[in-house]
């Protein structure tokens, strides 16, 4: 059981370069998540699904589109990377309802030069 | 969502109880509380929830005040693999919390 897995791991772009994060779950859970980590920071949540074909807007959605074609898969793109885009990015999925848990990815560093 | 309230930081010698509180006064009658844990920059993990009752599990104990307003995680024995940022969360149950993450506790675990 792979859990929650996001490719790439790491990734270097130059500003201006467009790049999409892939988030993969094999849970069959409903709810998705992308979150931004900048040093020292806590998470702030860029944009979420609540199933698939719906995306919503979370914290700090500027910058980023991103699309839930298939349950399974949350992608997140950055259409025109700028260096304030340089932080770790962490996918989660749950399943329906208040009372579960969320289960996060090991996270995409990504540097913006 | 409530919004909770973190010390920044604690320490805790290896091997003595920790205990990490938490400030959710505006919390409703339908949100539960949940803590997660992220260890050195790796992906929160899920450690325990509750609703009213006090609950536990084979990682940690989640004390909640009477009136709901606030909260306390117990490590019981804690060890250097629990230094951690420990975050303290409300949640809706119908369906519509955004998952919210404050700052956390940076919980240091010293020999």
């Amino acid at each position: 059981n792979a859990g929650v897995t996001q490719t790439p791991k790491f990734r270097v772009l130059k500003t201006g370069q467009s790049m999409t994060l892939l988030c993969a779950q094999d849970m069959n859970h409903e709810y998705m998540y992308w979150y931004r980590q900048d040093p020292g920071m806590g998470l702030r949540l860029i944009h979420y699904s609540v199933g698939e074909g719906t995306t919503a807007k979370g914290e700090v959605p500027d910058g980023y589109n991103v699309s839930r074609l298939k349950k399974q898969n949350f992608l997140l793109g950055l259409e025109s990377a700028a260096p304030s885009q340089t932080s770790v990015y962490f996918c989660a999925s749950r399943e329906t309802g208040a009372n579960t848990e969320a289960f996060f990815g090991q996270g995409t560093r990504l540097t913006v030069v | 969502d409530a919004k909770t309230t973190q010390p920044p930081s604690m320490d805790c010698a290896e091997g003595r109880a920790a205990n990490l509180p938490c400030n959710h006064s505006t919390i409703s009658g339908n949100e539960y509380v949940y803590w997660y844990r992220q260890i050195h920059s790796q992906g929160p993990q899920y450690i325990i929830h509750g609703l009213k009752n006090n609950e536990t599990n084979e990682m940690a104990s989640l004390i909640i005040t009477e009136d709901r307003k606030s909260s306390t995680l117990i490590l019981p024995h804690a060890t250097l693999r629990d230094t951690a940022v420990y975050y303290c969360i409300v949640r809706a149950w119908d369906n519509t919390d955004k998952l919210i993450f404050g700052t956390g506790t940076r919980l240091q675990v010293f020999p």
